[in-house]
This record gives C-alpha cells, structure tokens and sequence, in this order.
C-alpha cells in the first residue's frame, strides 16, 4: 500500500520560513494534502494540491510538488508562534476517497 | 455548529471490556471513516463506510468492528479491549467527489486501556 514519510520534528524561530518535507510512493495519487493539527484536537486541513500542479500558493503557504521525485514539501513564510503544531502530509490512494497520512511534523516556533 | 460529533472524549477500560464510540456528522456526508492515532505512526485507517449499510476494512482493523446504520452516525466498537487499543480514535467524513475539500474531522476520542 501507499507509504507516507515525513521527518517527525522541525524547529524554527520566529519570523523565519519552516519547510516541512514528505515522501510518497504512489504514483496513482491525485491529491496531496497538508493537514495542521493543535494540541488535543482534531486535524484540519491546510491546503492541497492536485497531482498536475507543481506549486500552490495561499498567502504565508507555498506547496511545492514533485511528482518524478514524489516529493512534496509545504513553505510556512514568516513563522508565527501560532504555527506551533504538528503537520501532516497526506495523499488519496485506493479509491473511495481513502487517505493516507505521514507520520506528522512537529512544528516548534521558538520566541 | 455543523461538523463531526465523536463521543465521548475519554475514557478508560479494562482489558477485556467493550465500549462503542459513537461519530455523528450533520453534513449528509457518503463517506465516513475511522483512524488511530498513535506517536510516530501519524493516522491509520481502520474502517470506513461509503455509504448507509455498506463498511470496509482499513488498514488495521483488527480488533474492531464498525455499523453505520444511519447515514448520519459510525459506530466502532471494541468487543475485547486489549492494552494495544490505547490509542486517540478519530472519525473522519467527506462529501464523495469533495477530495478538494479534505476530511472533516471529529475532535478524537481519548482511550486508555489498562
């Protein structure tokens, strides 16, 4: 099945850009998602982008995809304090809308 | 609000009881779906439902059985719960064709089995 792969922590200061990077292994993947999860809640979704594109941007997020590479990464601009979560990469695979997700980024943004 | 309602939030069992968790979404959603997630190893599919009366297998369903009677509510229930089960279950909807829209998500059910 697809395989998702992300590194687990990333640590920035404040005011810097994050990237947060993933790997995928399904080819077949249409959508790629970027999932943001706060402490004790559920996740929501950040952004994505379809499997034609090589980047999306929306405002701070830039989402950069390459296919040949199955390779996505997601671009925090000037990082905020309320960046701090974990993120994960996820993509659609297996039909009936079924996701999989990566191991999830821990995101710290230090003062 | 309209969203996803997983119930209840927590909840601790002893090994060898059952409990059900029960996800409600107002959203006339078709497809529901039932993840774990556990440190290190991000979310994992463990059943899913594309439609009143219909489930299927995920990626680790062992252990768990599923109902959506109503189009509206899935249920995962734990006949015998193992240690193993301790986990944060969440309950995911999407409108079928939506992928563009992305999951919805429940806040996620706390359980820890002792």
């Amino acid at each position: 099945g697809e395989d998702v792969e992300q590194s687990l922590f990333l640590s920035v200061r404040e005011g810097d850009s994050s990237v947060i990077n993933c790997t995928y292994t399904d080819s077949s993947s249409t959508y790629l998602y970027w999932y943001k999860q706060e402490p004790g809640a559920g996740l929501q979704l950040l952004t994505y982008i379809f499997s034609n594109m090589d980047m999306k941007q929306d405002q701070r997020l830039t989402v950069l995809l390459n296919k040949k590479d199955k390779h996505l990464s997601l671009r925090i601009a000037d990082t905020q304090t309320g960046d701090s979560a974990i993120y994960f990469c996820a993509s659609n695979s297996g039909g009936y809308q079924k996701v999989t997700f990566g191991t999830g980024t821990k995101l710290q943004v230090i003062p | 609000n309209a969203g996803v309602t997983q119930t209840p939030k927590f909840r601790v069992l002893k090994t060898g009881q059952s409990m059900t968790l029960l996800c409600a979404q107002d959203m006339n959603h078709e497809y529901m779906y039932w993840y774990r997630q556990d440190p290190g190893m991000g979310l994992r599919l463990i059943h899913y439902s594309v439609g009143e009366g219909t489930t299927a297998k995920g990626e680790v369903p062992d252990g768990y059985n599923v109902s959506r009677l109503k189009k509206q509510n899935f249920l995962l229930g734990l006949e015998s719960a193992a240690p193993s089960q301790t986990s944060v279950y969440f309950c995911a909807s999407i409108q079928r064709g939506s992928e563009g829209y992305g999951y919805t998500f429940g806040s996620g059910t706390r359980l820890t089995v002792v």
